[in-house]
């Protein structure tokens, strides 16, 4: 099973700040990976597929990349509704697997 | 409007059964691959289960393997899982959600239900 770990554990940053966040793989997943915001009380949403692609309805500001064991989320210019918690997710080797998230609280 | 509504989470006792449902609208859920994903209190997302979209292939997390059951009705547009031997680990919210299909399937989920909380504790 394939072990993403995700840094910082914490973000703490001001809106209108860019936001860079972390997610390294025990092994190279290519660029099968996922990025998701979740916000308390709910449901996780699909913010970048495939490494880089953005899914439907997400803002520009959310981009990513990398491809092999690290990856970056970057928001370029941190939104009050930004400030979550943001898990990536690995489809490279059976069973999918997600790391533990990072926080992104408000300084 | 594309929505996945959860249902038959509670608190039950270890070593007893629950069968939690998801209801699909607004997309053809019978051609869809569907996930069960877990997070238990405070903590992060565990992938459990999918389904084919016409019911011949499954999968599970070995944590739930030979426990679980992933089925689906797509007459009725529902998801079930069949929760057995349930321990206190098994407590979390239970979300389904549709696979992301983008040129062949991604193995990433774009529609989640809101949850359902099981609680297994004596």
């Amino acid at each position: 099973e394939i072990v993403l770990t995700q840094s910082p554990a914490t973000l703490s940053l001001s809106p209108g700040e860019r936001a860079t966040l972390s997610c390294r793989a025990s092994q190279s997943v290519s660029n099968y990976l996922a990025w998701y915001q979740q916000k308390p009380g709910q449901a996780p949403r699909l913010l970048i597929y495939d490494a880089s692609n953005r899914a439907t309805g997400i803002p520009a500001r959310f981009s990513g990349s990398g491809s092999g064991t690290d990856f970056t989320l970057t928001i370029s210019s941190l939104e009050p509704e930004d400030f979550a918690v943001y898990y990536c997710q690995q489809r490279s080797n059976w069973p999918p697997t997600f790391g533990q998230g990072t926080r992104v609280e408000i300084k | 409007e594309v929505q996945l509504v959860e249902s038959g989470g509670g608190l039950v006792q270890p070593g007893e059964s629950l069968r939690l449902s998801c209801a699909a609208s607004g997309f053809t859920f019978s051609t869809y691959w569907m996930h069960w994903v877990r997070q238990a209190p405070g903590k992060g997302l565990v992938w459990v289960s999918r389904i084919k979209g016409d019911g011949s292939s499954t999968g599970y997390a070995d944590s739930v393997k030979g426990r679980f059951t992933i089925s689906r009705d797509n007459a009725k547009n529902t998801l079930y899982l069949q929760m057995n031997s349930l321990r206190a680990e098994d407590t979390a919210v239970y979300y389904c959600a549709r696979e992301q299909y983008v040129n062949g399937w991604t193995d990433s989920f774009d529609i989640w239900g809101q949850g359902t909380m099981v609680t297994v504790s004596s």
